[in-house]
């Protein structure tokens, strides 16, 4: 069980803005949710964390709204290198090094 | 700093054997989890050791066993191997309960 929900896959051009929202219904008090990012045939890797608001770094934004039910995962002027598959995680399912990953969504960028 | 090295990248191996996989995590990381990734079933949590202990297990049969040594590299064994072992073996360290790098993986096929 996922405990999260995202799109399953998603299309967008370069140059585009592209936002992936993952739903967290039951996100507790504590938890903090975490994005992750997976090439073909390679380990996921870490985009973005966060509690609530909004955070940015240098890859890409992440809103949380007040109820922290969902979050959105913005990606800025996508290129063709950000065709992935995207992980939303609910820390609240990490023990002890074990993170469950749902689905994810695939995002394919076209020309 | 050298990340997260896993050995071999790629493996065949005949149904009935058995193989072990290697991770050497991130120098200082005590965490090493290990992660099965196939199309039908996703990403899906193995163990996870921590200063040589098994501190947390998934739902996996007993074929699949593993081991972490004394400077944190970890091994992973399955033996009387069959079909629907074939993936993607994903390994991540970590210095403490948040932020896992991942190995590129071994992929491993039995024919």
């Amino acid at each position: 069980l996922a405990k999260t929900t995202q799109p399953v896959s998603m299309d967008s051009y370069e140059g585009q803005e592209v936002n992936i929202t993952c739903s967290h219904n039951n996100i507790a008090t504590n938890d903090y949710i975490t994005w992750y990012q997976q090439f073909p045939s390679q380990g996921p890797r870490f985009i973005i964390q966060g509690y609530k608001t909004k955070v940015t770094n240098e890859v890409a934004s992440l809103f949380i709204p007040a109820d922290r039910k969902s979050s959105t995962l913005s990606l800025p002027r996508v290129s063709l290198s950000d065709t992935a598959v995207y992980y939303c995680l609910d820390s609240q399912y990490n023990q002890g090094g074990k993170l469950i990953f749902g689905q994810g969504t695939e995002l394919s960028v076209k020309p | 700093k050298a990340g997260v090295t896993q050995t071999p990248r790629y493996l065949i191996k005949t149904r009935g054997q058995q193989v072990t996989l290697s991770c050497s995590p991130i120098s200082g990381h005590r965490s090493v989890s290990w992660y099965q990734q196939t199309p039908g079933q996703g990403l899906q949590f193995l163990f996870e050791y921590f200063s040589e202990t098994q501190r947390n297990k998934g739902n996996f049969p007993g074929r699949f066993s593993g081991r972490q040594f004394s400077n944190s590299r970890s091994e992973m064994n399955v033996s009387t191997l069959e079909l629907g072992d074939s993936a993607l073996y994903l390994c991540a360290s970590s210095l403490d309960t948040n932020g896992y790098t991942f190995g590129s993986g071994t992929r491993l096929t039995v024919v």
